[in-house]
């Protein structure tokens, strides 16, 4: 069965750094592109940013809104997905969703399945 | 990037047919094949429905469908079902490598 586990979240100061994790299982995680996507309280969906398959190149892309802040990495290894978070804002508390591409190899910039997500909050 | 461009609400009756919009730019929408959709129940994870612009996930009903008329994407919705109601967000993939989701629909079954 395939499945994404995220982890990490939690309570964070503005300005401090944060990791979440994405547990992979039933698949092999460099065989596909991988996106984080967040969801503020009673908001809507925000993609945050994806890692190309390794076929691909495995480089990344981020919104502007996270730019130079976040990075995603994998390690296939492990069967893990990250998301470093540094130089946190207020407006980053969010619910965070792991999610894989549809397709195997090259993207459909389509998501299934989707993690759980996991909760991140900004506050002093 | 602002947001694509949806309804904030629509409604409709059980067994009607509804169309949810999403609106961008030659630059996401309209320019590239890579529109989805998704549905998301309160409190739920959301749901992939429809990918590059008309095709179904195996196990997605046939009742959903997809549709795209120059910067703007469609979501047809038939028979509704009381089931059926939730939000749904477009996505788009964008000339700048990214992705960019539609602010979000409620539907209201009637």
């Amino acid at each position: 069965e395939v499945q994404l586990v995220e982890s990490g979240g939690g309570l964070v100061q503005p300005g401090r750094s944060l990791r979440l994790s994405c547990t992979a299982s039933g698949f092999t995680l460099g065989d596909y592109a991988m996106s984080w996507i967040r969801q503020a309280p009673g908001k809507g969906l925000e993609w945050v940013g994806f890692i190309r398959s390794q076929a691909y190149g495995g480089t990344t892309e981020y919104a502007a809104s996270v730019k130079g802040r976040f990075t995603i990495s994998i390690d296939d290894s492990r069967s893990i997905a990250y998301l470093q978070m540094n130089s946190l804002e207020i407006e980053d508390t969010a619910l965070y969703y792991c999610t894989r591409d549809l397709l195997r190899g090259y993207s459909a910039y389509a998501f299934d399945p989707w993690g759980q997500g996991t909760l991140v909050t900004v506050s002093s | 990037q602002f947001a694509l461009t949806q309804p904030a609400s629509v409604s409709g009756s059980p067994g009607q047919s509804i169309t949810i919009s999403c609106t961008g730019t030659s630059g996401d929408v309209g320019g590239y094949h890579y529109v989805s959709w998704y549905q998301q129940h309160p409190g739920k994870v959301p749901k992939l429905l429809i990918h590059e612009v008309t095709n179904r996930p195996s196990g997605v009903s046939n009742r959903f469908s997809g549709s795209k008329s120059g910067n703007t994407a469609s979501l047809t919705i038939s028979g509704l079902q009381a089931e059926d109601e939730a939000d749904y967000y477009c996505s788009s993939y964008t000339s700048s490598s990214t992705l960019i989701f539609g602010g979000g629909t409620k539907l209201t079954v009637l």
